[in-house]
């Protein structure tokens, strides 16, 4: 069985302050995304990795795909309290199976 | 291009009554999923469909629950009867290549 581990699973800074999520995995994917989840709504893509060592940026956000395509990193620079609710790892295996992380609940207080 | 549409957004019933949830898709997406989702976790896969065929649903408690994709495309879930624990977000998806594409879900109240 494939898992998808993330940590850490909660987290609450202050405003201004960097943090990073990790999601790993001992299994390979096909590729790896990341989703935002605000209360009462479904999930928001965010990013695809694809290759392994890719990095995207998106604005403050920069995530990075593993070599080996086992694990991925979120970093987020100068947090805002606009960026608080609940990221979501998934990665897709070779018959486009999703594998879901447990989910990291971040809060960034004013 | 329209997102995934679920219907209700709210429900309340009580326990041992039934409910059923629906889902459109975004046009021509094959693989329809249902996830059930506690406050604060990540989703838990209930169900995956491609087209009108059932790939997956190996998480599905088949003694209350119940899905159906008839024509490949719109799909309802069904619980009967609901038990308290049942109370959660389900979220319906579909998927282009890798990536899954949600609907706004419909929160679950069983009292």
């Amino acid at each position: 069985t494939q898992l998808l581990e993330q940590s850490p699973q909660f987290l609450s800074i202050q405003e201004g302050e960097n943090l990073t999520v990790y999601c790993n995995s001992s299994s390979v994917f096909s590729s790896l995304q990341w989703y935002r989840q605000e209360p009462g709504e479904g999930p928001v893509l965010l990013v695809t990795v694809v290759t392994g060592g890719e990095v995207k940026k998106l604005k403050r956000l920069t995530f990075q795909f593993g070599d080996a395509r086992k694990d991925s990193s979120l970093h987020i620079t100068a947090a805002q309290p606009g960026d608080t609710g609940l990221y979501l790892c998934a990665g897709a295996d070779s018959n486009y199976q999703l594998i879901w992380g447990a989910g990291t609940k971040l809060i960034i207080k004013p | 291009e329209a997102g995934v549409a679920q219907s209700p957004r709210y429900k309340i019933i009580e326990k041992r009554q039934s409910v059923a949830f629906w889902c459109n898709p975004i046009s021509g997406h094959a693989t329809l999923y249902w996830y059930q989702q506690i406050l604060g976790q990540g989703p838990k896969l209930l169900i995956q469909f491609q087209n009108n065929g059932v790939v997956d649903d190996s998480q599905l408690p088949k003694d209350r629950f119940s899905a159906e994709r008839l024509k490949g495309v719109d799909s309802t879930l069904k619980i009967q009867p609901a038990k308290l624990e049942d109370s959660a977000v389900y979220l319906c998806a579909s998927r282009a290549g890798f990536v899954a594409f949600f609907g706004q879900g419909t929160r679950l109240t069983v009292v």
